[in-house]
């Protein structure tokens, strides 16, 4: 069963600063991987995916994830973040082609506060 | 972007009671998936609906239902409430392609809260 940790529940920061957001999946096929944010009362809004080609994808918005098939992880980073990114941040996998169902398997979640 | 819309946004009700969400897109996306998200938590998947049937669950008894319909609209049914099934439940929309990956996209929400 595919599983998804997000080593952090909050992460607090300053305006301007780097973020990185970890998150870690296990799976024993291949798979699809996917940032999504969450503003409050909100629902969820796709920021960034990986489905195939180059492991580094990045948003429009100046954030960026590196897909990394040996330490099977895919964590989020923003070089200067700002006030505006407080959120949450989901990290979610699906199955590759093998799978026949789309099912998103989610973490927990890591509040990002960004402070003045 | 996907004009994925839900109704009600909120929804109280008492246990034991039984409730219809609803999701609608603009567009023709032809798969909708629902979840679960309690508070605190990431989403969790109910099921999915392919071309309006039944195309995967998660872990939910029975009493999780759901319909979509030619038009490509959904609705999750959910019976006798309990206390635990307070949360915010999500539709994602998606269009399946032959061997590809279908991009979900989310509603706002409902928020349910049973009493």
């Amino acid at each position: 069963a595919q599983s998804v940790t997000q080593l952090d529940s909050q992460v607090p920061v300053f305006e301007e600063a780097p973020v990185e957001l970890r998150c870690n999946y296990s799976s024993s096929v291949s798979v699809y991987l996917f940032w999504y944010v969450q503003y409050p009362n909100q629902g969820l809004q796709l920021l960034l995916k990986y489905l195939s080609g180059s492991t580094l994808v990045e948003s429009i918005n100046g954030f960026e994830a590196e897909f990394n098939k040996s330490q099977t992880s895919f964590h989020l980073r923003k070089p200067s973040v700002h006030i505006s990114d407080t959120a949450e941040y989901f990290c979610a996998v699906r199955m590759g082609p093998e799978g026949g169902s789309e099912k998103l398997v989610f973490g927990k979640g890591t509040k990002l506060t960004v402070n003045p | 972007e996907t004009g994925v819309t839900q109704s009600p946004t909120h929804l109280i009700k008492t246990r034991g009671q039984q409730v219809t969400l609803r999701c609608s897109s603009q567009s023709g996306h032809n798969t909708v998936s629902w979840y679960q998200q309690a508070l605190g938590q990431g989403p969790q998947f109910i099921f999915q609906y392919y071309r309006e049937e039944e195309n995967g669950r998660g872990n939910f008894p029975p009493r999780f239902s759901g319909l979509q319909f030619p038009n490509y609209s959904s609705e999750l049914n959910v019976n006798a409430l309990e206390l635990d099934d307070s949360a915010l439940y999500l539709c994602a929309v998606s269009y399946r392609l032959a061997g590809g990956p279908g991009t979900q996209y989310f509603g706002p929400g409902t928020r349910l809260t049973v009493l």
